[in-house]
């Protein structure tokens, strides 16, 4: 069945340095793709989404392409901020448009100031 | 506008009680979904309503049942509780409008724990 695969954490980075979190996925058909951001105590937010193969979803400084060739969907940011510590979940819809997501086990992300 | 509340935000039942959680969907949406997300794993998809019917289903025991009321909210029920039901449990809601694929807004959760 579809899958998504997240890698593993905790991911510590210092304030302002470069940020990878990898997501690959497995699907049958064409899937919507997205990134889930949840704070401490809350639920989750959508960050960015994408719905087509070479997409780009972008917010906050976040980006993540949709790359159909390696099933791929990572997320980067340029500069992180101690702000950004957060749980980060990669998702996709299956099937594209019914909202019932199929998630990955999450990437919780530290920035040090 | 007060997105998608639920409630109780955390309770304490004993194995094979039974607990009922709900939800409020954003205003305009009249879809739930409901998820499940233990101690540090994603959220699985337990299942859907729309139109006061569940529309699709995870792969979760009878023992967890829905419903959906005219005014869109939701409850989430389950009974026989075990120890590994003991979980966050979100509640989404969204617009079905012709499939259009349209954000998903998520509550806080509620945190169950069965001891």
């Amino acid at each position: 069945g579809n899958s998504v695969t997240q890698m593993e954490g905790p991911v510590t980075l210092s304030e302002e340095a470069f940020l990878t979190i990898n997501c690959t996925y497995t699907a049958t058909g064409y899937p919507s793709l997205f990134w889930y951001v949840q704070y401490p105590g809350e639920g989750l937010q959508l960050l960015l989404k994408a719905t087509k193969a070479d997409d780009k979803g972008s917010n906050k400084g976040f980006e993540a392409t949709y790359r159909k060739e390696t099933t791929s969907f990572h997320l980067e940011k340029g500069s992180v901020q101690v702000s950004d510590s957060a749980v980060y979940f990669c998702a996709l819809s299956d099937p594209p448009g019914t909202y019932k997501y199929i998630f990955g086990t999450g990437t919780r992300l530290k920035v040090l100031a | 506008d007060a997105g998608v509340t639920q409630s109780p935000t955390h309770l304490i039942k004993t194995r094979g009680q039974q607990v009922t959680l709900r939800c409020s969907p954003k205003s305009g949406h009249d879809t739930v979904s409901w998820y499940q997300q233990a101690l540090g794993q994603g959220p699985q998809f337990i299942f859907q309503y729309y139109e006061e019917e569940e529309r699709q289903r995870g792969n979760f025991p009878d023992r967890f049942s829905g419903h959906q009321f005219p005014n869109y909210s939701s409850e989430l029920n389950v009974n026989a509780l075990l120890l590994g039901d003991s979980a966050l449990y979100l509640c989404a809601s969204s617009l079905t409008k012709g499939w259009k694929n349209t954000e998903a807004f998520f509550g806080q959760g509620t945190r169950l724990t069965v001891v």
